[in-house]
């Protein structure tokens, strides 16, 4: 049973560009979550994608936007590149109607803007 | 005041020592406490997971915690070399698939 995987594991941009990111669920889970984990810090919650709706978002600005897909996949897409957006971004998948659920990490994206 | 704190580190313990990581928190509505060991460039990896006070024990893991103090501990026996990694806390007030609210992260060395 494959976890949850991301892609690209690694990715290089320049200020002011954009970029997409990409999460798949673990299997059978129906819930997508995105955090950031800049370097020495613990990850931060970005936002939680549920039935194809953004359900919950953290303290980020709207450059960070997000789309889930009807097979539960989802995409993290950040507008106008700051050098600050440099961190390990991480797709966490859980199934949303299973009582004491957890949430399941994938290996993440690291992604530096230069 | 950040709403999760969790003691600095590093942490550099001798085999077989028993380990202590302790985490505090400001937001009373925090019910659901985790613990995520974290290798090297890599994803979190759910150790622990405990609902409201108490003590909850998994291997030579154990996860305490106390609601009235706003505290959580995760103790680690027989420390291995393997067990090195950065170990997170992190908590939500509604159900652990919901946001959830990290510590900074404490390294943990075991020396063999």
């Amino acid at each position: 049973d494959a976890g949850v995987t991301q892609s690209p594991t690694h990715l290089i941009k320049t200020r002011g560009q954009q970029v997409t990111l990409r999460c798949s669920p673990k299997s059978g889970h129906d819930t997508v979550s995105w955090y950031q984990q800049a370097l020495g810090q613990g990850p931060q919650f970005i936002f939680q994608y549920y039935e194809e709706e953004e359900r919950q978002r953290g303290n980020f600005p709207d450059r960070f936007s997000g789309h889930q897909f009807p097979n539960y996949s989802s995409e993290l897409n950040v507008n106008a590149l700051l050098l600050g957006d440099s961190a390990l971004y991480l797709c966490a998948s859980s199934f949303d109607r299973r009582i004491g659920e957890t949430q399941y990490f994938g290996p993440g994206t690291r992604l530096l803007v230069l | 005041q950040k709403e999760v704190e969790q003691d600095p580190g590093p942490l550099s313990v001798p085999e077989g020592a028993i380990v202590s990581l302790n985490c505090t928190y400001s937001n009373s509505a925090f019910q659901y406490f985790m613990w995520y060991r974290q290798y090297s460039r890599k994803g979190p990896e759910l150790l622990m997971y405990t609902y409201s006070s108490g003590n909850k024990e998994d291997g030579r893991f154990t996860a305490q915690v106390d609601k009235s103090s706003k505290y959580i501990s995760l103790f680690i026996r027989d420390s291995q070399p393997s067990d090195s990694a950065t170990y997170l806390c992190a908590m939500t007030p509604s159900g652990a698939n919901s946001k959830l609210t990290f510590g900074k992260g404490i390294t943990l060395s075991v020396r063999p």
